[in-house]
C-alpha cells in the first residue's frame, strides 16, 4: 500500500497563474480531506469529499478555490489566480469508508507564490 | 461553531522527563479524538487515537485519557528522547450530518533536551 500520494511536492507560481495540486488516496480509501497549514500555524480545514461528491467546503475561500474527486483519478484541488497569501503546504488525507476515522495524510505540497 | 484549542503553544522538558500536552473542544457530540506527530517538513502521522466510549488508552510511553464531562483530552509521553522533538496535533472528529469532519487543534512545538 503506497499511503497517500500527493504531487508536486514543490509548486512555483507567479501571481495570477493557476495552481493545481493532485491526491491519490490510499488504496481502498473513498474519503478525501484537504488541509491549509501556513508557517508555524496549524491544520486548516478546507473540504471534504467522496467520489464525484463534495461534501463539506465550509473551509474553502468562496473565490479562485475549487475541488474535485472524479470518479478516476486523483483528487484536485485548483487555485485560480494565485497571490502571494495562498503559498502555504496544502495536505491531502484520506480515510477508509464509513466506520472507521482514522485519516491518513500525504506528504504534501508546497506552493510558493512569486 | 466547532473549536479545538490546545495547550501549550511550546514545552521544553529535560530527557526523562514527561510531557503533557492537553486539548479542550467545544462540540460535545465529538467523538473520536486522534493525536499527530509531525517533524519538520514531513506528513502529520498519526499517533495514537482515543474514542469517546473510552477513557484512557496508553501505547508504550504514549498515553492519551479523555474526559467527556469537561470536554477534556491530554497526550502524555513518557521518558521522553530527542527524537520525540515535534510538533504535535490533537483533533477532535464529529458528525454534524452523517459525515465525519476533523477539526485539529493549533499545535504544540515539543522540544526534549539532551
Amino acid at each position: 500500500n503506497a499511503g497517500v500520494m500527493q504531487n508536486p511536492r514543490h509548486l512555483v507560481r507567479r501571481r495570477g497563474q493557476e495552481a493545481r495540486l493532485r491526491c491519490s488516496p490510499m488504496k481502498g480509501h473513498s474519503h478525501v480531506y484537504w488541509y491549509r497549514q501556513l508557517p508555524e500555524e496549524g491544520l486548516k480545514f478546507m473540504v471534504y469529499l467522496q467520489k464525484e461528491n463534495i461534501i463539506d467546503e465550509s473551509g474553502m475561500p468562496k473565490e479562485r478555490f475549487s475541488a474535485e474527486f472524479p470518479k478516476e483519478g486523483p483528487s484536485i484541488l485548483r487555485i485560480q489566480q494565485v497571490v502571494r497569501g495562498d503559498s502555504a503546504a496544502y495536505f491531502c488525507a484520506s480515510s477508509p469508508d464509513r466506520g472507521n476515522e482514522k485519516l491518513f495524510f500525504g506528504s504534501g505540497t508546497q506552493l510558493s507564490v512569486l | 461553531g466547532e473549536n479545538v484549542e490546545q495547550h501549550p503553544s511550546t514545552l521544553s522538558v529535560q530527557e526523562g522527563d514527561s510531557a503533557v500536552i492537553k486539548c479542550t473542544y467545544s462540540d460535545s457530540a465529538s467523538n473520536y479524538f486522534p493525536w499527530y506527530k509531525q517533524e519538520l517538513g514531513k506528513r502529520p502521522q498519526l499517533i495514537i487515537d482515543i474514542r469517546s466510549n473510552v477513557g484512557e488508552k496508553k501505547d508504550q510511553r504514549i498515553a492519551v485519557t479523555l474526559n467527556k464531562t469537561a470536554k477534556h483530552f491530554s497526550l502524555h509521553i513518557t521518558e521522553t528522547q530527542p527524537e520525540d522533538s515535534a510538533v504535535y496535533f490533537c483533533a477532535a472528529s464529529i458528525r454534524p450530518s452523517g459525515t465525519y469532519k476533523y477539526i485539529f487543534g493549533t499545535g504544540t512545538r515539543l522540544k526534549v533536551l539532551a
